[in-house]
């Protein structure tokens, strides 16, 4: 069974550093792409790149580049999502999805809130 | 980048049929992506690539194009079938969804 199971909810002061990880399961994690996508409370959903696990290239919207950082280890199936500085503006569910779209994480909640 | 653009709101009666659209340029060119969200649920894909249906999902959702438009049809809607949706197009290197849909089961 092909799942993407998310790191647990998150509670960050402004400035502070997170890493979010999506672990996936039950297929060749190599030959799929990992997207990220934002939803902010009561909004819709935004596209915020992507990461090839088997090189770790990646792909940023423009909206994001330079905020956050993809990453992956294909060692241990797992792809991230981080942050080094937190703004309130942060304060949202983060979805990872198997390119395609056809399995998606259960969502990871981060709150930033001083 | 480009947009897909989305009514913000259809409603309809139980057992009629719900046409949910999307417009823009990148649809001639690039196939489109409808999910389903129910509330504190992750998106769930129920069209890909215009109009193929993934296993699971009930025969009463389909999805055609016609040049920059997309549409996402529900025949026969349920209650069940209330909930936002999504559709989403890509290209080479990016990926983009529209503003979303909520579909009102009246």
């Amino acid at each position: 069974e092909v799942q993407l199971v998310q790191s647990g909810a998150e509670v960050k002061k402004p400035g502070e550093s997170l890493r979010i990880s999506c672990k996936g399961s039950g297929y060749n994690f190599t030959t799929y792409w990992i997207t990220w996508v934002r939803q902010m409370p009561g909004k819709g959903l935004e596209w915020m790149g992507r990461i090839d696990p088997s090189d770790s290239s990646t792909n940023y919207s423009p909206s994001f580049q330079g905020h956050v950082t993809m990453s992956a280890d294909k060692s241990i199936r797992t792809a991230y999502l981080q942050w080094s500085s937190l703004k309130a503006s942060d304060t949202a569910i983060y979805y990872c999805a198997r390119r395609g779209g056809d399995y998606w994480g259960q969502g990871t909640l981060v709150i930033v809130s001083s | 980048s480009y947009e897909l653009t989305q009514p913000p709101s259809v409603s309809v009666s139980p057992g009629q049929t719900a046409r949910i659209t999307c417009s823009g340029d990148a649809l001639s060119k690039h196939y489109a992506y409808w999910y389903q969200q129910k509330p504190g649920q992750a998106p769930v894909l129920v069209i890909y690539k215009d109009s193929e249906r993934p296993s699971g999902i009930p025969e009463r959702f389909s999805g055609s194009s016609s040049g920059t438009t997309v549409t996402l049809t529900l025949s026969g809607v349920q209650a069940e079938d209330e909930a936002d949706y999504y559709c989403q197009s890509a290209d080479s290197s990016a990926t983009v969804f529209g503003g979303g849909t909520k579909l009102t089961v009246l």
